[in-house]
């Protein structure tokens, strides 16, 4: 399947910090999904962003689609602790799960 | 959001025989499901993807002998893991897609917990 690395593969921050993580393809992407993961629980799917270059925001969260729709990222403002989990990317149309970052969040 | 259930929620056995695990899609039709299998602390390999009424995609490695796919209505898809080992423990979690136009979703089960002995 497609190689997709993310990086960090673990971030552990304070809560009000700030956090992002990256999501890198060997290949060009038709579109790029994100899912959380909470401990012991099955991926929920957050968003899909199709357009190169495109950028959405959910409250605190926002997702960046590269140029060339090779990366992606998602950002979180001010981290809580309910936004502990693991974060993926999922590629295209054949839903290749990213590595993954594991977000660990300090009260 | 849809629902997408799994049977059983976990289960162990023992080495060499098989089991069977369920994926249904409650509120919605799904013509492709997904199976993938995560280890502790890793991502999910997506296994194969499931087409009603056709015969399964497997990716690469995965011994289609060994894990059977079978998705015979568009609310039901099955994995058996037949002769199962210990290397075969695992966490198996299907997903059902739901699509219109550009828009794709997975609605992922909890889940199968398999222990194999």
């Amino acid at each position: 399947g497609q190689q997709v690395m993310q990086i960090p593969q673990y971030q552990h921050v304070q809560e009000g910090e700030d956090f992002t993580t990256y999501c890198n393809s060997s290949t060009t992407l038709s579109n790029i999904q994100w899912y959380k993961q909470r401990p012991g629980g099955h991926p929920v799917f957050l968003i899909q962003l199709v357009k190169s270059g495109e950028v959405k925001k959910q409250k605190r969260l926002t997702f960046q689609f590269g140029e060339a729709k090779k990366n992606s990222s998602l950002h979180i403002t001010a981290t809580q602790t309910t936004d502990v989990g693991t974060y993926f990317c999922v590629t295209g149309n054949q839903f290749y799960f990213g590595t993954g970052t594991s977000l660990t969040v300090i009260p | 959001g849809a629902v997408v259930s799994q049977h059983p929620s976990w289960v162990i056995c023992k080495s060499g025989t098989s089991v069977k695990i369920e994926c249904r899609s409650l509120d919605f039709q799904a013509t492709t499901m997904f199976w993938y299998r995560q280890f502790p602390k890793q991502s999910l390999m997506l296994m194969a993807t499931s087409n009603e009424g056709s015969k399964a995609t497997y990716e690469q490695g995965v011994e289609k002998d060994k894990f059977l796919i079978n998705h015979a209505s568009l609310t039901l898809s099955t994995l058996t893991v037949t002769s199962a080992h210990p290397e075969d423990s695992s966490f198996y979690i299907c997903s059902a897609r739901v699509v219109a136009g550009t828009y794709n979703e997975q609605f992922f089960g909890p889940g199968t917990r398999l222990t194999v002995l």
